[in-house]
């Protein structure tokens, strides 16, 4: 597509509840990232896809969350056992990625999922 | 680890005054760096970029931002600012570009009329 895609923009759920946010890359972007915006806290980096690499998951703040990325596109963040401390905005990036030379640091941004935890 | 500090988390002006957005970084070898801007409930879009090169950089809506590697900086500018320019403005910083942006917390710019 264009851009980055984000789904759904809004979700609103229970305590303990599972969620799943998803993102669609820039095509051809081999870079994914995902990163949580809470209110005063700028944004904070969760996990990093390159590639066929490993990902980096140093970010993600606790083993309620986890990501997947399926077949070097789309990818999904799923929170189980969800806590009111999880509401935040969730943003997706995509870049092209470490073979694209000083390109490839630039993220394009998607427009987010606000996640509301009740 | 990077860092990124934005010295001021919130910055009013008056409409058509000038403004900068200081931002600083922790490093000691070759980086990238970025502003970005989000407006109100939108995501956040590239303001502009060095990656190598002249030290000042234009970006778009007449902000620009220069790159001093002596003071690990790269505050960002604007002569004479719109209502329009009222945004969160976050810098970011790319190590060698192989690991993903480091944010600073951001800087809320409210232009006033």
């Amino acid at each position: 597509g264009a851009g980055v895609s984000q789904s759904p923009s809004n979700k609103v759920t229970e305590k303990g509840k599972d969620v799943e946010l998803r993102c669609d890359p820039i095509s051809g972007h081999t870079a994914l990232y995902w990163y949580r915006q809470s209110l005063g806290q700028g944004l904070e980096f969760l996990i990093y896809f390159q590639g066929n690499s490993a990902p980096d998951k140093s970010g993600l703040p606790s083993d309620r969350f986890s990501a997947e990325r399926t077949g070097g596109s789309v990818s999904t963040l799923t929170i189980q056992r969800t806590q009111q401390e999880d509401s935040a905005v969730y943003l997706c990036a995509s870049s092209l990625g470490l073979d694209r030379g000083l390109g490839r640091a630039e993220a394009f941004f998607g427009q987010g999922t606000r996640l509301t935890v009740v | 680890a990077q860092s990124v500090t934005q010295l001021d988390s919130q910055v009013p002006v008056f409409e058509e005054a000038p403004v900068e957005l200081r931002c600083n970084y922790s490093s000691s070898v070759s980086v990238y760096l970025f502003w970005y801007v989000q407006y109100p409930n939108q995501g956040l879009q590239l303001l502009l970029k060095y990656l190598s090169g002249s030290t000042l950089v234009k970006g778009i809506n007449g902000f620009e931002a220069e790159f001093n590697k002596s003071q690990t900086s790269f505050h960002l500018r604007k002569p004479s600012v719109h209502i329009s320019d009222t945004a969160e403005y976050f810098c970011a910083v790319s190590p060698s570009g192989n690991t993903p942006l480091v944010f600073g917390k951001g800087t809320r710019l409210s232009v006033i009329a």
